[in-house]
């Protein structure tokens, strides 16, 4: 079975600091993909960060980084240089090899302060 | 980009009726589509996977004869909530899974509330 864990029900971050979400995950796959998603309030699930379980390096989109330590299985999202508009619900999500589900985790609040 | 719509957007229903959302893939066929439900402030729950053509796949504990899911074609697919209660209330969320785009990214709609008076 997969598990995905996020500890942090919620985080406040200064506006133009940096922010890492934590995620860690369970899975009996030798193959899988992780995955960061933001929800806003309009409930609408944003796509952020992939990252494959064989992939050499950290993923990176613009000002989003994961920071993925196979060995401890974790992988958490950096934010760098946050926003207001940043505020939002994070998922960390996993699929295995078998099987196109998505597992969620139970997600974390980003409030950005300005 | 690919874009999944979902309709409504929200709607109000008295108990005891039955009420259709409709999942569309606007510029893409879709292989598989998934239904999620998400209470307030919680994480997404899976309730069904489904493939165009077939049966959908229901996730333990859901009632496959209360949440109908049809995916008549590789554009659409609709979760019939039949009989609500206020307890289905709630905030539904389907994606698309693709082969024509990025092998690994779901594509979500952007939900649909359900309030059941």
């Amino acid at each position: 079975a997969q598990k995905i864990t996020q500890t942090q029900p919620g985080m406040f971050v200064q506006e133009k600091e940096a922010v890492t979400l934590d995620c860690t995950y369970d899975t009996s796959d030798p193959s899988y993909g992780l995955f960061w998603y933001k929800q806003p309030s309009s409930g609408e699930m944003i796509f952020l960060i992939y990252q494959g379980s064989y992939d050499q390096q950290n993923a990176t989109e613009g000002r989003y980084s994961l920071n993925f330590q196979k060995a401890r299985k974790s992988a958490n999202l950096v934010i760098s240089a946050s926003q207001l508009g940043d505020s939002a619900m994070y998922f960390c999500a996993m699929r295995g090899r078998y099987g196109n589900k998505l597992v969620f985790g139970a997600g974390t609040i980003l409030r950005v302060k300005s | 980009g690919a874009v999944v719509s979902q309709h409504p957007s929200w709607v109000i229903c008295k108990s005891g009726t039955s009420v259709k959302i409709e999942c569309r893939s606007l510029d893409f066929q879709a292989t598989t589509m998934f239904w999620y439900r998400q209470f307030p402030k919680q994480s997404l729950m899976l309730m069904a996977t489904s493939n165009e053509g077939s049966k959908a796949t229901y996730e333990q504990g859901v009632e496959k004869d209360k949440f109908l899911i049809n995916h008549a074609s590789l554009t659409l697919s609709t979760l019939t909530v039949t009989s609500a209660h206020p307890e289905d209330s709630s905030f539904y969320i389907c994606s698309a899974l693709t082969t024509e785009l990025s092998s690994y990214e779901q594509y979500f709609g952007p939900g649909t509330r359900l309030t059941v008076t």
